[in-house]
C-alpha cells in the first residue's frame, strides 16, 4: 500500500539553530512531494516542493532533500525563528489520474527562544 | 485575493445528528478537494472535484457523507447520521489546475466533535 510517515512526532531547537524534519515514504513510483506547514488553528500551507528527477530543490531558509534511494525525504530550515513553530507535514502525489495528496503523519517543530 | 474558506470553524453535535460543512474555493479555481483529520492520525483525501463534477471519490468513508458542488463553485460535505468516528478537522483546498503540480491551497478547516 501507499504510505508516507515522519521518522519523529516533536522536534524542539533552539531558535536560530538550523532543524531537520524526516519523512519517509513507501511507494517507490512517487514522483512528486510536497512540504506543509500548519500553524495552530490554520490549514496546511504549501512550503516547497520537489520532482523525484531532483535530489535537492532550495527555497527561501528552507531546503528538501530526497533520496530516491532509500525513499527518503527531509526539509531542511535554516536560522529558525519562533515563527517556524508549526507541524510541518510532507505529503505525495501519486498522479494515478488524481491529484490526491497522501500527508505523513505530522512532525511538530518548537522553537525555543 | 481570498483564500479558501470554510464554515463553520467548529461545530459540536450529538451522535445521529446531521451536520453540513461548506467551502469556498480560492475564485477562479476549477478544483476543490476535501481531507480529514481525525484524531492522532495523518491527514487523509476523502474526494476531488473538477468544476461540479466528482473526479475522484475513493476517500469517501462510506455512505453517510455526502458531498456537493453544485454550479461548480462552493462545496458542501453533510454527514448524515453522525457517528462518534467521525470528529475530527475536516479541510478543504482548491487549486487552479490539475496537474500534479497545481498547489493545493488549505482553507483553516472545520473541527466536528460528535458527542
Amino acid at each position: 500500500g501507499e504510505s508516507v510517515g515522519l521518522h519523529l512526532p516533536t522536534l524542539s531547537v533552539q531558535e536560530g539553530d538550523n532543524s531537520i524534519i524526516n519523512c519517509a515514504y513507501s511507494n517507490s513510483a512517487s514522483d512528486y512531494f510536497i512540504w506543509y506547514k500548519q500553524e495552530s488553528g490554520k490549514g496546511p500551507q504549501f512550503i516547497i516542493d520537489i520532482r523525484s528527477n531532483m535530489d535537492k530543490r532550495q527555497g527561501q531558509r528552507v531546503t528538501v532533500l530526497l533520496n530516491k534511494t532509500v525513499k527518503h525525504l527531509s526539509l531542511q530550515i535554516a536560522a529558525t525563528q519562533p515563527g517556524d513553530s508549526a507541524v510541518y507535514f510532507c505529503a505525495e502525489n501519486l498522479n494515478q489520474g488524481a491529484q490526491k495528496l497522501v500527508f505523513g503523519q505530522g512532525t511538530r517543530l518548537t522553537i525555543n527562544p | 485575493e481570498a483564500g479558501v474558506t470554510q464554515f463553520p470553524s467548529h461545530s459540536v453535535i450529538e451522535k445521529g445528528q446531521t451536520v453540513t460543512l461548506r467551502c469556498d474555493p480560492i475564485s477562479g479555481h476549477d478544483n476543490l478537494y476535501w481531507y480529514r483529520r481525525v484524531m492522532g492520525k495523518e491527514i487523509k483525501f476523502l474526494l476531488h472535484f473538477v468544476k461540479e463534477s466528482k473526479q475522484d471519490e475513493s476517500g469517501m468513508p462510506n455512505n453517510r457523507f455526502l458531498a456537493e458542488r453544485t454550479g461548480g463553485t462552493y462545496s458542501t460535505l453533510k454527514v448524515q447520521p453522525a457517528e462518534l468516528e467521525d470528529s475530527g478537522v475536516y479541510f478543504c483546498a482548491s487549486s487552479l489546475g490539475t496537474s500534479q503540480t497545481d498547489t493545493q491551497y488549505f482553507g483553516p478547516g472545520t473541527r466536528l466533535t460528535v458527542l
